[in-house]
């Protein structure tokens, strides 16, 4: 398998603008993590779905944040309008049933200018 | 509410030494706890978890790790440490289905 795999690796974008970040997790994993990496807060849950379904998004920092999952074999994080602040590692990570261990992708670096 | 706390954000030692990397949780069920490492620019990857059963937990790399309920720690060891062993690491609590939650992490150096 070739684990989880999410795009783009990098990303530079100017403030204001939107960004998409994309993740295809391992297939038959039935939960679906995304988390944010910075330096001041650590790794952070920012929404996780189960089934598809979004269980828990009370991560998710502000409006400007959203993400779907349409099917199990992809899901989206979008930023709209991004800031500066927003800079960060985004992590998604999947897991699945009646496993304990989540599995991460490599990450995309966000970075707002 | 489930938190970990990871004592020390930087630990340095010698090549050879031993590697002690502390993690306390909170946890209101019995927990499940696990370690990761990251490497610069990647993801996480598993290095050992405790669900039920032994309490001492073998990993990758020579690492273990002792669950010890009486001080909701879950320390993470290694006798003798490497170079290679340079990394960030982070110790993760769950309640059974829930996500993991995270410590803030602890950069070890390895000193030649």
């Amino acid at each position: 398998d070739a684990g989880v795999i999410q795009s783009p690796r990098h990303e530079v974008t100017e403030m204001g603008q939107e960004v998409t970040l994309r993740c295809k997790p391992i297939s038959g994993h039935n939960s679906l993590f995304w988390y944010r990496q910075t330096m001041m807060r650590g790794l952070e849950l920012l929404i996780y779905f189960n089934n598809n379904v979004p269980i828990d998004d009370s991560g998710m920092p502000e409006d400007r944040f959203s993400a779907k999952m349409p099917n199990a074999s992809f899901s989206t994080l979008k930023i709209q309008p991004s800031e500066p602040r927003d800079s960060a590692v985004y992590f998604c990570a999947s897991r699945p049933n009646g496993n304990t261990e989540a599995f991460f992708g490599q990450g995309t670096r966000l970075t707002v200018v | 509410a489930q938190s970990v706390t990871q004592l020390g954000s930087h630990v340095s030692v010698s090549e050879g030494a031993l590697v002690l990397l502390r993690c306390n949780y909170s946890s209101s069920v019995p927990p499940y706890l696990f370690w990761y490492v990251q490497y610069p620019n990647q993801g996480l990857q598993l290095l050992l978890k405790y669900t039920t059963g032994a309490t001492l937990v073998k990993g990758i790399n020579g690492f273990e790790a002792e669950f010890k309920k009486s001080e909701t720690s879950f320390h993470l060891t290694k006798p003798s440490a490497h170079m290679s062993d340079a990394a960030e690491y982070f110790c993760a609590v769950s309640e059974g289905n829930t996500p993991l939650v995270f410590g803030k992490g602890t950069r070890l150096s390895v000193i030649a």
